[in-house]
């Protein structure tokens, strides 16, 4: 079975700081990493898909990095708004074996941010 | 755009009861749809994948005859939980993909939190 690890489980930061949290997945047959935001009572929201070792990708104030030699990605939020209070889970696909073609999940990092 | 939707949000039934969940696709076509269960504090499940017209593919552990999914057209799925019982109390959620590519996001419904009393 392939493990997906989030950390931390949980966040609480100040309006106006960058936060920023670890996904961890094993790197052999590594196909593509998947970030989603998930807010209370809403459908999960599509962030970022990324497959190649050293892609880095933005959106407005979210950013994601990619190591897929080493097996983590790094999620960046820079001057976090209570807007961004969510739950970040991130997915991972590998190519061969029992999880190809499916999306295995990470347990997610609940972000809170205060005003 | 790239709505999925899904109902009931919330269902309340007997045990020994069956309930259907609808999924779908509002704006696009979905060659593939997922079924995920979450328990408390946990990630979400892969229960089963499912391609327009095919059998759907259960994800070993999830049974068959129990959870019952339906992927009658490329923008409805159904999954079907017959003669539920208080453990399959549980949060489902849906998702759809436009390819079979697993590079392309997946679009998610808002999820059915389902009680069996």
């Amino acid at each position: 079975i392939l493990n997906v690890e989030q950390s931390p489980q949980s966040l609480h930061v100040q309006e106006g700081d960058s936060t920023n949290f670890t996904c961890s997945f094993p790197s052999s047959n590594f196909y593509a990493l998947h970030w989603y935001r998930w807010e209370t009572a809403k459908s999960p929201e599509a962030l970022f898909v990324m497959t190649l070792n050293g892609d880095e990708k933005k959106k407005g104030r979210i950013s994601a990095t990619l190591n897929t030699k080493e097996g983590y990605s790094y999620l960046y939020i820079k001057g976090s708004q209570p807007e961004d209070s969510a739950t970040y889970l991130c997915a991972s696909y590998w190519a061969g074996g029992t999880s190809y073609g499916k999306l295995t999940f990470g347990q997610g990092t609940i972000l809170t941010v205060h005003p | 755009g790239a709505v999925v939707s899904q109902h009931p949000s919330r269902v309340i039934c007997k045990s020994g009861t069956s309930v259907k969940i609808e999924c779908r696709s509002l704006d696009f076509q979905a060659t593939t749809m997922f079924w995920y269960r979450q328990f408390p504090k946990q990630s979400l499940m892969l229960m089963a994948t499912s391609n327009e017209g095919s059998k759907a593919t259960y994800e070993q552990g999830v049974e068959k005859d129990k959870f019952l999914i339906n992927h009658a057209s490329l923008t409805l799925s159904t999954l079907t939980v017959t003669s539920a019982h208080p453990e399959d109390s549980s949060f489902y959620i849906c998702s759809a993909r436009v390819t079979s590519d697993p590079s392309y996001e997946q679009y998610f419904g808002p999820g059915t939190r389902l009680t069996v009393t």
